[in-house]
């Protein structure tokens, strides 16, 4: 299977500045990577994800890096808000056809107002 | 609400006691998953459906556990002769096996509480 492991477990930073979470996985057959946010009590919401074919995505105030030669990838959200705090966890897939996800033990994010 | 969706919410149940909770997946999803989220770890891999095959089952997942999808559409988990470990958040999500296959979609989850 995969192995995924991400750093750092928590994370405070200010309003207004960026934040930076990274994950490494295993298999490097792997080809796509999400990252999901779960709020308090509520389920993991997919915010943004990334194919093996591009080195980076980006999506208003967050973005998403990936280097297949080093088998991470890393989720970047800049002008941090209030909202942003939650938990959020990276994942990779594994198996025949990719489709289980192996998540990593998550990034506990609080933005300081 | 066009998401997945689950039922119950919540479920306390004593030691020894079967429990069954339900998943609806996002309805032009024919891929259907199952997860298990314990308190500050990232979900874990249950099971998987394509259609009403259940193609992959985790080691995780013990004999007193099983799982259906008969038609195709919602899903079943049902764990027998419950334990205390088995308490935890039971996520189902879905995805499509075409076009944006990859894109896994969760339900609001089951939280069961064994007592």
């Amino acid at each position: 299977g995969e192995n995924v492991e991400q750093h750092p477990s928590t994370l405070s930073v200010q309003e207004g500045d960026s934040a930076v979470i990274k994950c490494t996985y295993s298999d490097s057959a792997s080809n796509y990577f999400p990252w999901y946010k779960q709020e308090l009590g509520k389920r993991p919401q997919l915010i943004i994800d990334i194919r093996s074919n591009v080195g980076e995505k980006k999506d208003q105030r967050i973005a998403v890096t990936l280097n297949k030669t080093a088998k991470h990838f890393s989720l970047h959200i800049t002008e941090t808000q209030p909202e942003d705090s939650a938990v959020y966890f990276c994942a990779a897939p594994w198996g025949f056809g990719n489709e289980k996800l192996t998540f990593g033990t998550g990034t506990r994010l609080t933005i300081i107002p | 609400d066009t998401g997945v969706s689950q039922d119950p919410r919540h479920k306390i149940t004593k030691r020894g006691q079967n429990v069954t909770f339900r998943c609806d997946p996002i309805s032009e999803h024919n891929r259907l998953y199952w997860y298990r989220q314990t308190l500050g770890q990232g979900p874990e891999f249950l099971t998987y459906f394509q259609n009403e095959a259940q193609l992959e089952k985790s080691r995780l997942l013990s004999d007193r556990f099983s799982a259906e999808r008969p038609k195709g559409s919602f899903s079943t988990l049902e764990i027998q002769r419950t334990e205390q470990g088995d308490s935890a958040m039971y996520l189902c999500a879905s995805s499509a096996s075409t076009g944006r296959r990859l894109e896994a979609f969760f339900g609001q989850g089951t939280r069961l509480t064994v007592v």
